[in-house]
């Protein structure tokens, strides 16, 4: 069965590291979405990505990158991690970039913590 | 600018109690999309329903049915004979469909905790 997965499930990290959190789907989807769920927030858009090579900015971006060499995965950065930025991260995918009709899946989820 | 919002936080209720829970969105879209999602202890995020702003039809699932009322940007949820099963997080969440903002992503509402006691 496809799916979206996500690694690693948890991870501890300490301010100004470097930290990648790693997505990859099977569902052959177009998008990819990246969002972080905080307490009293929901979850917000921090990048997303309509194809290979195709990256964009969401709502809270600053001190993230992504990059999508390839269908099936979109990897999330933080350049330099900060105690802000300890979240839960969802990764999710959609079948096509137009329209805003198509059903975005999620995957389990990152927690991340920064010390 | 587009928003959700669920003002309810928390809903406690006791097992084979309806509940309903809220949803009211804002967008300048004359074509737009509505989503629940489902969070349960667990913490994946399950997908409910998916609705376009031109089908105003109400729709049942099982004990799940969700009432859309455009005149009053609604979209509310309401669980019929809850179970303990049913105790989440949910989540209202929009989409944009068209004009130049068109990105399909989703606007979330803060989310409603529902708690079903046995």
């Amino acid at each position: 069965d496809a799916e979206i997965t996500q690694s690693p499930r948890h991870k501890i990290t300490e301010t100004g590291r470097q930290v990648t959190l790693a997505c990859h789907q099977t569902w052959n989807h177009n998008n990819m979405f990246w969002y972080r769920q905080d307490l009293g927030h929901g979850l917000r858009l921090i990048h997303y990505s309509y194809g290979v090579q195709d990256t964009n900015k969401g709502e809270v971006s600053d001190g993230y990158s992504v990059s999508r060499s390839n269908t099936e995965d979109l990897p999330l950065t933080l350049e330099s991690a900060a105690s802000s930025q300890t979240s839960v991260y969802f990764c999710a995918s959609s079948e096509s970039g137009t329209g805003g009709r198509d059903t975005q899946y999620f995957g389990p989820g990152t927690r991340l913590t920064v010390l | 600018a587009q928003k959700v919002t669920q003002a309810q936080t928390e809903i406690s209720v006791v097992e084979k109690e309806d509940v309903t829970l809220d949803c009211v969105y804002e967008t300048r879209d004359t074509t737009y999309y509505l989503f629940w999602y489902k969070q349960p202890p667990s913490g994946e995020l399950v997908f409910l329903i998916r609705r376009n702003s031109f089908d105003e039809q109400n729709e049942i699932s099982g004990r799940y049915s969700w009432n859309f009322q455009k005149s009053t940007s609604s979209f509310n949820f309401t669980i019929t004979a809850s179970q303990v099963v049913d105790s989440a997080v949910y989540f209202c969440a929009l989409s944009e469909a068209l004009g130049s903002s068109n990105t399909g992503k989703l606007i979330f509402g803060q989310g409603t905790t529902l708690q079903v006691k046995p």
